[in-house]
């Protein structure tokens, strides 16, 4: 079965601070993704990857970076976290020459920033 | 970019009732659709999809029905069971381009028992 593990479940940061929420998979696969989900938005791109040190950016990858040093692992970087980023982060991943297909997903990590 | 509407945001049906989540996109060159089903404190997972270049898809007790000309599609739940209560998500994608799934906001189903 394909396993997509996130850091942690839940996170609680301040303000300003750095904050680094890691994602790995255990299927090798290719594309790797990001998305923030808040009640009434659904599910939002954040940035994407479909290589090792390859990056896209989604539809909302203001205040946010990534970072692709292996292929099984994908890490959302926070700069300087600020309260609108509290939210749900999910990662995802799915295998090369199908990045429309099932993207299975990790459990997610709550991120409160206070 | 694609647009998706997800309709409607919360549904409540009785056991043994069908359900019915709508969708519509904007980008008449998508060709995939999916739908993600979301349990309490889990990741979303894939339960069903279907291409452009197929009208109805069923499986077990879901169903997926695509209309592009009108370009929309639905998901049908029927004799809803008390497990089904979950999130669901339609998405949409050009499935040849390379491109992300876009997905609507999500309904929040109940099955009450």
């Amino acid at each position: 079965d394909v396993k997509v593990t996130q850091s942690s479940r839940y996170l609680v940061k301040r303000t300003g601070e750095k904050v680094f929420l890691e994602c790995v998979q255990d299927m090798d696969h290719e594309n790797m993704f990001w998305y923030r989900q808040d009640p009434g938005l659904g599910l939002r791109l954040i940035y994407f990857s479909y290589d090792v040190k390859m990056k896209e950016k989604g539809d909302i990858p203001e205040g946010y970076s990534v970072s692709r040093e292996k292929k099984e692992r994908f890490s959302l970087i926070l700069e300087s976290a600020s309260t609108n980023q509290t939210s749900m982060y999910l990662c995802a991943s799915n295998p090369r020459g199908q990045i429309t297909y099932e993207q299975y997903f990790g459990p997610g990590t709550r991120l409160t920033v206070t | 970019g694609e647009n998706v509407e997800q309709h409607p945001s919360t549904l409540s049906v009785q056991e043994g009732d069908s359900a019915v989540i709508k969708c519509t996109y904007s980008d008449s060159a998508s060709n995939y659709f999916p739908w993600y089903k979301q349990e309490l404190g889990k990741g979303p997972q894939l339960i069903i999809d279907i291409r452009s270049n197929v009208g109805e898809k069923k499986d077990q007790r879901i169903a997926v029905t695509l209309n592009k000309t009108a370009k929309h599609f639905s998901l049908h739940i029927t004799e809803t069971q008390p497990e089904d209560s979950a999130v669901y998500f339609c998405a949409a994608s050009k499935a040849w381009g390379n491109t992300p799934l876009v997905f609507g906001k999500g309904t929040r189903l109940s099955v009450i028992a």
